[in-house]
């Protein structure tokens, strides 16, 4: 079955460090990724997505690439804040259709 | 306006009760959708509606039924629940249900079963 997978669970850093998040993918090529961004209690929001034949986007200190060869996504946040501190998910869509399915999320935690 | 707005934010109900979730939006999007979401897990897809008509029904079980009475506006009627179901309901919309297009959430609403 198609899967998408974020192998931390907790990434913790210190401020001013690059953050770098995982999304694995298997069983199938989705056409393109997205970024979601959530906080304790509240719904996600959209950071990013990137499509197949795109090798790399950039949003502000964010940026996201995406390799169809190892099957994998990386999300990285540079010079990061402890403002950043949430869970970070990757997302893909399945079919043709906008039905999400959502990787477990990388809780991280930016410390002064 | 880029908000999705639910209805309530916190509910708590008995396994007898029925009450609705309420969601809106006013982006023009044509897809709307409605997620489970249980603690330290992602969310989860429940019902997909496109152009105001159910597209994706993702096994749920009947107490829950969805309903779209205009391209604004997304109910979730609640019946018969079951403290399994205590959850954050988040509602989202994209602007079609197909293509490369990002999903706005509300901001949920808390469910307790009780």
């Amino acid at each position: 079955s198609q899967k998408i997978e974020q192998n931390s669970e907790a990434l913790n850093i210190q401020e001013g460090k690059t953050a770098t998040l995982t999304c694995n993918y298997t069983n199938y090529s989705p056409a393109y990724l997205q970024w979601y961004r959530q906080d304790p209690g509240r719904g996600p929001v959209f950071l990013l997505l990137i499509r197949e034949n795109e090798k790399e986007k950039r949003k502000e200190r964010l940026k996201v690439t995406f390799d169809t060869t190892l099957k994998q996504s990386l999300f990285h946040i540079t010079a990061s804040q402890p403002a950043d501190s949430a869970t970070y998910l990757c997302a893909s869509m399945t079919g043709g259709y906008n039905k999400l399915i959502f990787g477990a999320g990388t809780r991280l935690a930016v410390h002064p | 306006d880029t908000e999705v707005t639910q209805t309530p934010k916190h509910l708590v109900m008995g396994m007898t009760n029925k009450k609705s979730l309420k969601c809106e939006q006013h982006m023009g999007h044509r897809a709307m959708y409605w997620y489970k979401q249980k603690a330290k897990k992602p969310p989860e897809l429940m019902f997909v509606y496109s152009y105001e008509k159910l597209s994706i029904n993702e096994s749920v079980p009947s107490r829950f039924s969805p309903e779209c009475p205009n391209s604004s506006l997304l109910n979730l009627h609640l019946h018969a629940l079951q403290p399994e179901d205590s959850a954050l309901y988040l509602c989202a919309s994209s602007e079609v249900d197909w293509g490369p297009y990002e999903q706005y959430f509300g901001p949920g609403t808390r469910l307790t079963v009780t």
